[in-house]
Formats: C-alpha cells, sequence, structure tokens
C-alpha cells in the first residue's frame, strides 16, 4: 500500500461544478499537509496547505481529518483554468526528505 | 525572478552514457531536492540536501549520485545511463521544513 493514495481520476466535470478529492495517508506521524496543483507537461506549484481547522482559499477548500488520515479539496464553480492534476503532499516531520506526494488526481473541466 | 532552473530541459542517452542535471535557485534556500516522476508513481525522492555541502539518499538514490558545493547548485549525476531511469526529473528548493517546496521546470530525459 502506498504511504500516500489518491482518487485515480480522471474527473470529467462541467463548468461551474463542484468537484472533491480525497487523499488517505497511512503514516500517523505526519506533521504538515498540502495541495499542489499540476499542469500538464509543467512543474508543481503550491496550491494550498491544509490545516486541522480546515481553510478556504476562493473557491478552493481544504479539510483534514487526523483520526481518519484523510485530506480532502473541494473546488465549487469551476473553472476551465481548474484543469489539472492536483497532487496531495504529506510531510512526516521536521526533516528534510520527509515530503512524500500522492501520485495524484486528474481534472479536466469541460465546456 | 528566475527561482529555480534545471538544465538541460531535454537529453536523449544511449545507454551507459554518463550525464549531469544542474539545478540552481536562487531564493538562497538550505534545502535541495531531486525527484523523478513516472506516470502513475507520483514524485519520488532520489537525493536531497539540507545545507551546502551536505547530501542524503532518499526512497530511490540506486543509479543517481549529487553534489552540492555551492549552497545555490544541485547537481544530479547519471554515471551510467539505463532505461530505467527514462524519467521526468524535477528539482525543488525549500527555505525551511515543512514549506513550499519550489519546484524547476523538469528536465525529461530518454535513456535508449
Amino acid at each position: 500500500r502506498k504511504e500516500v493514495e489518491q482518487d485515480p481520476g480522471p474527473f470529467n466535470v462541467p463548468e461551474g461544478a463542484t468537484v472533491a478529492f480525497n487523499c488517505t495517508y497511512s503514516n500517523s506521524a505526519s506533521q504538515s499537509f498540502f495541495w499542489y496543483r499540476q499542469d500538464c507537461r509543467k512543474e508543481p506549484k503550491l496550491l494550498m496547505s491544509v490545516y486541522s481547522s480546515g481553510n478556504e482559499d476562493g473557491r478552493f477548500t481544504a479539510q483534514l481529518n487526523r483520526a481518519s488520515q484523510y485530506i480532502s479539496l473541494l473546488i465549487r464553480d469551476s473553472k476551465l483554468s481548474d484543469s489539472a492534476t492536483y497532487l496531495c503532499v504529506v510531510n512526516r516531520g521536521n526533516y528534510g526528505q520527509n515530503f512524500v506526494f500522492g501520485p495524484g488526481t486528474r481534472l479536466s473541466v469541460l465546456p | 525572478n528566475a527561482g529555480v532552473t534545471q538544465t538541460p530541459k531535454f537529453r536523449v542517452l544511449k545507454t551507459g552514457q554518463s550525464m549531469t542535471l544542474l539545478c540552481a535557485q536562487d531564493m538562497n534556500h538550505e534545502y535541495m531536492y531531486w525527484y523523478r516522476q513516472d506516470p502513475g508513481m507520483g514524485l519520488r525522492l532520489i537525493h536531497y540536501s539540507v545545507g551546502e555541502g551536505t547530501t542524503a539518499k532518499g526512497e530511490v538514490p540506486d543509479g543517481y549520485n549529487v553534489s552540492r558545493l555551492k549552497k545555490q547548485n544541485f547537481l544530479l549525476g547519471l554515471e551510467s545511463a539505463a532505461p530505467s531511469q527514462t524519467s521526468v526529473y524535477f528539482c525543488a528548493s525549500a527555505k525551511g521544513v515543512p514549506g513550499e517546496l519550489f519546484f524547476g521546470e523538469g528536465s525529461r530525459l530518454t535513456v535508449l
């Protein structure tokens, strides 16, 4: 079993739809959590950090459930420009090597 | 505003050849990383560095070597390339851990 798992995707949704991505992690010592976005043939870029209390950035909402070791990303009112692969990233602790990436979930927003 | 720069962007090698990928960052970051990305596998850590003069192995270090002689540069070497090393390689840097990772644009390597 991979340490970080995500919905396999791809997700094909119409513009304006709400879409949710799920991520689970197996290492209970994980301390920090992130969502990165990766456009086709581009580098990953930080979308948002995920805090225990949940956090929102415009149309994006991230939530963390430490008890279930589960992270989610909700995108409301999807735009064509949201089409990308979304990577769930977990950091096990304050050491340099401890970022673990999920395989990613691809989203295509259709006109 | 260069950020993280990788060279070369593309390279084709024959089995057994050697090459070096260069990563340069201008943000004065302490932490630097080399990842490889393969379909369905996510990014996997090859080697990393927590400061100038230091390097350490990541998840998939075999067949690769690294050096960080200067804080701003992190070199990834392939001594004897194999087809299994065909991949997209990303360099990243971070000011601290945990913190935001800043990635280069990637280097696409094909080993025939």
